[in-house]
């Protein structure tokens, strides 16, 4: 059974840091990209990064490109979100999420739970 | 960026109703395109991938259909679980990015 569970999240002040982790099991975590999708209070889904299977191609949005940072553990199954300058509009739950197959340009067929990720002073 | 759209934004349905879902791209996505279900405080819940292939123990009563920039969600036979918030998103291009939602709710 795939499953993908978050931690991380927290409260933050803006201008402030905070690294997500997504643990993976149930599945060949190295064939897989793995993706962070956020979710902003009340609103609609939003793709954040995508990280290759074997970590060297990221993606990035561009609201957070050049702020986050996406990598992967593949001896410890697990993908990461570092996030500097944290505003208040990256408040939201963020996702990480599993494609139905392996490569980039797939749609997601596992979720985790979520974290959330508070900016506010 | 590819833009989408869904209509309605909301809609209200009685148990056994059929419904269905439009969801627009602002260009051609072939038939890379998605569709998922949110219930509130939940994680989304993913049911279709290439248009109208159904995910893994997904009930035969979603269907999607379409292709290049037109696509629908059919929900047959509405039950109390299938009421919450539906998603489309297009993966043929990145950023991939998601339609606003629709909100299925009881009439």
């Amino acid at each position: 059974e795939v499953q993908l569970l978050e931690s991380g999240g927290g409260l933050v002040q803006p201008g402030g840091s905070l690294t997500l982790s997504c643990a993976a099991s149930g599945f060949t975590f190295y064939n897989f990209a793995m993706t962070w999708v956020r979710q902003g209070p009340g609103e609609g889904l939003q793709w954040v990064s995508t990280v290759s299977g074997g970590g060297d191609t990221t993606f990035y949005a561009d609201s957070v490109r050049g702020r986050f940072t996406v990598s992967r553990d593949n001896s410890m199954n697990t993908v990461y979100l570092q996030m500097n300058s944290l505003r208040a509009d990256d408040t939201g739950i963020y996702y990480c999420a599993k494609p139905y197959a392996s490569g980039t340009y797939y749609s997601f067929n596992h979720w985790g739970q979520g974290t959330l990720v508070s900016v506010s002073s | 960026d590819i833009q989408m759209t869904q209509s309605p934004s909301s809609l209200s349905a009685s148990v056994g109703d059929r419904i269905t879902i439009t969801c627009r791209a602002s260009q051609g996505i072939i038939d890379y395109l998605a569709w998922y279900q949110q219930k509130p405080g939940k994680a989304p819940k993913s049911l279709l991938f290439a248009a109208s292939d159904l995910h893994s123990g997904v009930p035969s009563k979603f269907s999607g259909s379409g292709s290049g920039t037109e696509f629908t969600l059919t929900i047959t036979n509405l039950q109390p679980e299938d009421f919450g918030t539906y998603y489309c998103q297009q993966y043929k291009t990145l950023p991939f990015t998601f339609g606003p939602g629709t909100t299925v709710d009881l009439k």
